[in-house]
Formats: structure tokens, C-alpha cells, sequence
């Protein structure tokens, strides 16, 4: 199947800074890449959908100026978290779309973030 | 808006069958999945299946659909400790699109 990576798989930044976590279609374009956080224990709530060359359709109660999504190719995707706070603290995960009927959504690994 | 619920937690014996349960609310939906979680990974897809269709064996993966009481359970046969895990169902109205996930259930497999 296809394959999406994340990375980083794990970071530990201090309050205030900011963090970029990429997303990567491996070995297919992805039309659409989709961001989902995950808090301990619960599941999956999805944050904004990114199609490929145009601006991300964000979730109802998510930021966008604070949870900035670049989607500059059909292989990657960004997540930038500007000025975190502890609260940010969670588990993202992506996932890629390959054809805009495709019933499939691939998942990445997930980047553990952790605001100190 | 949607909603997608299972019960939380389960525990079988190895060698058993599991039955992992969920209820949906949206009439409209057209494709029902089911993930698996490994502790701190990201989601591996298991099977899916089209609202036209009523059961999907794959493996040791017996998935049954009740469009009707909407009512969606995904069967593993022959638990293994391997198996152990959270599994979510997730629904969607539009093929690929924007997925609607359940709680997650969280499947213990003893010895």
C-alpha cells in the first residue's frame, strides 16, 4: 500500500516557539492531505483538509492562524504550530488522499509534540 | 452533525473471537472503516466496507454491516496478543473525504 511518513516522530520544543511538522506521500501524489490531532486516550478530531496548490479548509473551534498548513506539492504537506503552548501538546497525524474518489486515506506515523 | 460511538474497552482469551462494535448516525454515510492503533503509532487501515454492502471477510476479519439499525462490528477470529490494540470505526459520506471517527475501542488480548 502506499506509504506516508511524518516527521519529526517526536518533539520537545519550549513555549513560544514554533514548530513545522512535514507530511510526505511516499510513493503516490497525494490530491489531498488531511491533519488530525489526537489527544491521550482519545480519538482522532480532524483539524483541516489541504488540497495540493490551494488554501486549507479548517475545522470549526481550530486556529488557523496559530495551526498554519502549506501544502506546496502533492508529496508534502506542513503543519506549523506558531507559538506553542503546553496545550498544544498532543499527537498529530496526517493522512493522504491519492484520487479525489478514492475511498482510501493513508495515515502517517504521527508526530508527538510536547510543549514544555 | 455525525456521530460515530464504541464501547470502550475489551478483553478476550487468545484463540477467541473478537467483537468490536459501532453505531453511526448518519444515514448518508457510504463507506465505513476500520483502523487499528498500536500503542504511540499512527493508524494502519484494516478493511472497509460500501454502505451497498451487507458483510466483507478478509481473512481473519469478518466485518458486518447493518444499514438499517446502523450498526457496524468488525469480527477477529483467532485472537492473537498481536492483536492488542485500539481499534477505530470512521465513517465518511463522500469517498475519501473527511473521516468521522469513533471513540476507539480498546482490545486486550490475554494469554
Amino acid at each position: 500500500g502506499a506509504v506516508v511518513s511524518q516527521h519529526p516522530s517526536r518533539v520537545i520544543c519550549k513555549s513560544g516557539t514554533s514548530v513545522k511538522i512535514e507530511c510526505r506521500s511516499l510513493d503516490f501524489q497525494a490530491t489531498t492531505m488531511f491533519w488530525y490531532r489526537q489527544f491521550p486516550k482519545q480519538s482522532l478530531m480532524l483539524m483541516a483538509t489541504s488540497n495540493e496548490g490551494s488554501k486549507a479548509t479548517y475545522e470549526q473551534g481550530v486556529e488557523k492562524d496559530k495551526f498554519l498548513i502549506n501544502h506546496a506539492s502533492l508529496t508534502l504537506s506542513t503543519l506549523t504550530v506558531t507559538s506553542a503552548h503546553p496545550e498544544d501538546s498532543s499527537f498529530y497525524i496526517c493522512s493522504a488522499r491519492v484520487l479525489i474518489d478514492s475511498y482510501e486515506q493513508f495515515f502517517g506515523p504521527g508526530t508527538r509534540l510536547t510543549v514544555l | 452533525g455525525e456521530d460515530v460511538e464504541q464501547s470502550l474497552f475489551l478483553s478476550v482469551r487468545e484463540g477467541d473471537s473478537s467483537v468490536i462494535n459501532c453505531t453511526y448516525t448518519d444515514s448518508s454515510s457510504t463507506y465505513l472503516y476500520w483502523y487499528k492503533q498500536e500503542p504511540g503509532a499512527g493508524l494502519q487501515l484494516l478493511t472497509y466496507i460500501f454502505s451497498n454492502m451487507d458483510m466483507k471477510q478478509d481473512q481473519r476479519l469478518t466485518v458486518l454491516l447493518n444499514k438499517k439499525d446502523k450498526h457496524l462490528s468488525l469480527r477477529i477470529a483467532d485472537t492473537q496478543t498481536g492483536d492488542s490494540a485500539i481499534y477505530f470505526c470512521a465513517e465518511t459520506t463522500n469517498a475519501g473525504n473527511m473521516l468521522t471517527f469513533g471513540g476507539g475501542t480498546r482490545l486486550m488480548v490475554k494469554p
